[in-house]
């Protein structure tokens, strides 16, 4: 079955580069995603990538993909104190359901 | 676009009341939604897909009598928590899936709704 896991702390300083890493088990075809929540709010998606690609790049985002480990990585460049969330990843094979990491704490310290 | 809306945003209920509540599509319509669950500091648990038109299907261990989930239309769901319980507060999201689903299969999720049982 599928499982994504991640670490659940993580805490940088402000212009630091923030790495964020999750693990993944379903083989399949499939689209993996980062979101944002930030306390009491619901999910922001901040980007995805397709499983047979090895990067995206989205202005300070970038997301590597390993797929022979099944290993994906978020990497918040110059990170700021807005920033500070909980990231959860996420795997989807096509239209069924998507299933969650347990999130990431990051906490940008001034 | 592609916005969905959740109301209330936050409730408070007694023990043994039922509440509804209510996950809109603003802009777009939704085929299917889904409802999580979220404990304080933990993931989202799915707990049903609601497809308009038809029954909901539950998660493994989701009590289908107690969460009842109802999709009468392209642009709505409702999550009804009946004979709420204490240990029935949490956050709950609900996401939707636009009809033209984009090639990313990028789900829309809702702002979340805060359910406080006293």
């Amino acid at each position: 079955g599928e499982d994504v896991e991640q670490s659940l702390f993580l805490s940088v300083r402000e212009g630091d580069s923030s790495v964020i890493n999750c693990t993944y088990t379903d083989s399949s075809s499939t689209y993996l995603y980062w979101y944002k929540q930030e306390p009491g709010a619901g999910l922001q998606l901040l980007t995805y990538i397709f499983s047979n690609m090895d990067m995206k790049q989205d202005q300070r985002l970038t997301v590597l993909l390993n797929k022979k480990d099944k290993h994906l990585s978020l990497r918040i460049a110059d990170t700021q104190t807005g920033d500070s969330a909980i990231y959860f990843c996420a795997e989807r094979v096509r239209a069924g359901k998507s299933t969650f990491g347990d999130g990431t704490t990051l906490t940008v310290k001034p | 676009g592609a916005v969905v809306s959740q109301h209330p945003s936050w409730v408070i209920c007694k023990s043994g009341t039922s509440v509804k509540i209510e996950c809109r599509s603003l802009d777009f319509q939704a085929t299917t939604m889904f409802w999580y669950r979220q404990f304080p500091k933990q993931s989202l648990m799915l707990m049903a897909t609601s497809n308009e038109g038809s029954k909901a299907t539950y998660e493994q261990g989701v009590e289908k009598d107690k969460f009842l989930i109802n999709h009468a239309s392209l642009t709505l769901s409702t999550l009804t928590v009946t004979s709420a319980h204490p240990e029935d507060s949490s956050f709950y999201i609900c996401s939707a899936d636009p009809q033209d689903l984009l090639p990313t299969y990028e789900q829309y999720f809702g702002p979340g709704t805060r359910l406080t049982v006293t």
